[in-house]
């Protein structure tokens, strides 16, 4: 069935290092793509999409390249802040009618420290 | 900007109570879910609508119920509550066109069962 696995963290870093985040998937068709990000004591909130094959989602200096090739969509920054301390999850629709309900990774948690 | 509004951001109660989570979006969003997060498990659905007076099982729905008798208004019940529900209790919503539309989640309810 459709499933995501993105890497297990936690992962810790230095301010300004570079970040990655992989997470690949298994899916019927091309689905799109989403990245959320979790902060301490809050809701999921979109990170970025990607709806197509090749497709670059960004945002906040994040971003995702949807590859169909490798069925990846790794998440990356090219100078992490101390302020980007969250979990991230990696999450794509289930096919079938509707395609109402996401299927979520576990979540990678990133510290980031000055 | 989506709203969803989870009523409480904390509640403590006690073992066999009846247990009442609301949450309401602003976006008339024809879609609502309800999960529960847990520390290595990630996000598990427990129930979702896409329709007033419309449910379906998720993957835990065991323990649980809901309620939608308003579009804008998904409420989450515990009927017996018991100490192995205590987590974090995340609504969200999202559109008719599932594919393609992210979900808009709340802030989240911890929920301590003692």
């Amino acid at each position: 069935g459709d499933s995501v696995t993105q890497m297990e963290g936690p992962v810790t870093l230095s301010e300004e290092a570079f970040l990655t985040i992989n997470c690949t998937y298994t899916a019927t068709g091309y689905p799109s793509l989403f990245w959320y990000v979790q902060y301490p004591g809050e809701g999921l909130q979109l990170l970025l999409k990607a709806t197509k094959a090749d497709d670059k989602g960004s945002n906040k200096g994040f971003e995702a390249t949807y590859r169909k090739e490798t069925t990846s969509f790794h998440l990356e920054k090219g100078s992490v802040q101390v302020s980007d301390s969250a979990v991230y999850f990696c999450a794509l629709p289930l096919s079938g009618a509707g395609s109402y309900q996401l299927t979520f990774g576990k979540g990678t948690k990133l510290s980031v420290i000055p | 900007d989506v709203k969803v509004t989870q009523s409480s951001r904390y509640l403590v109660k006690r073992t066999g109570e009846k247990v009442f989570l609301e949450c309401v979006q602003d976006m008339d969003h024809e879609n609502m879910f309800w999960y529960r997060q847990d520390p290595g498990l990630g996000l598990r659905l427990i129930y979702f609508s896409y329709d007033v007076k419309m449910k379906e099982k998720g993957d835990i729905p065991e323990g649980y119920s809901v309620s939608r008798e308003k579009k804008e208004r998904f409420s989450l019940i515990l009927e017996s509550a018991s100490t192995n529900q205590t987590s974090m209790y995340l609504c969200a919503s999202s559109p008719l066109q599932g594919s393609y539309q992210p979900q808009h989640f709340g802030d989240g309810t911890r929920l301590s069962i003692l």
